[in-house]
């Protein structure tokens, strides 16, 4: 199956810092087919970006996913408090024959 | 907007078998998907298997797992067999306009398997 890679495990930075996250994949993605999730402690993960760069609806314009292919990033421009969560990948990108969808191990930014 | 509640918590004994419900209202009808996902500490997030017009189970899954939807009332079900301590979980349904990721979530059903 697909194994996604995250880095790094934990991201330490202060409000008003930019985030740069990694999720390297062990096979090439079709179409780009990366999804990004973010979870806050106690809650459900919310839907982020989609194929690779889309954003999806309400999501503030300071995140945004770039890559392809086996190398990913979510950038968030200027972290804002409630941006302090775990965040995970999530691939979409090749058959059902090779792998199952699967996630990344997930990488926490926390409060500097 | 899309809305999913899943039933409340559950604890099982080793050997016995779950069953999640999760009621989605808002949603648009027969061409979305339901898929199911868990997370443990040890884990993370494990998908487990989707209902589009069939049940398709993820491979690890494929002989514990079954996964159906009633259409009519909006509903989704997760059946997992033979339950052990590694399947205590939180176990979340998930909604997908796009088929392959999961634009909404449940507010997730937390299982503990215990004797």
């Amino acid at each position: 199956e697909v194994v996604l890679t995250q880095s790094p495990a934990v991201l330490s930075l202060s409000p008003g810092e930019r985030a740069t996250l990694s999720c390297r994949a062990s096979h090439t993605l079709a179409k780009n087919a990366l999804a990004w999730y973010q979870q806050i402690p106690g809650q459900a993960p919310r839907l982020l970006i989609y194929d690779g760069s889309s954003r999806a609806t309400d999501i503030p314009d300071r995140f945004s996913g770039s890559g392809s292919g086996t190398d990913f990033s979510l950038t968030i421009s200027r972290l804002e408090p409630e941006d302090f969560a775990v965040y995970y990948c999530q691939q979409y990108g090749v058959p059902w024959a090779v792998s199952p969808l699967t996630f990344g191990g997930g990488t926490k930014i926390e409060i500097k | 907007q899309v809305q999913l509640v899943q039933s409340g918590p559950e604890v099982k004994q080793p050997g016995s078998s779950l069953k999640v419900s999760c009621k989605a209202s808002g949603s648009s009808g027969s061409g979305s998907t339901y898929h199911w996902v868990r997370q443990t500490p040890g884990q993370g997030l494990e998908y487990l298997g989707r209902f589009i017009n069939v049940p398709v189970s993820a491979p690890k899954f494929q002989d514990r797992v079954t996964v159906t939807a009633d259409r009519s009332t909006n509903t989704a079900y997760l059946e997992l067999r033979s339950l052990t301590s590694d399947d205590t979980a939180v176990y979340y349904c998930t909604y997908s306009v796009h088929l392959w990721f999961f634009d909404f979530w449940g507010q997730g059903t937390l299982v503990t398997v215990s004797s």
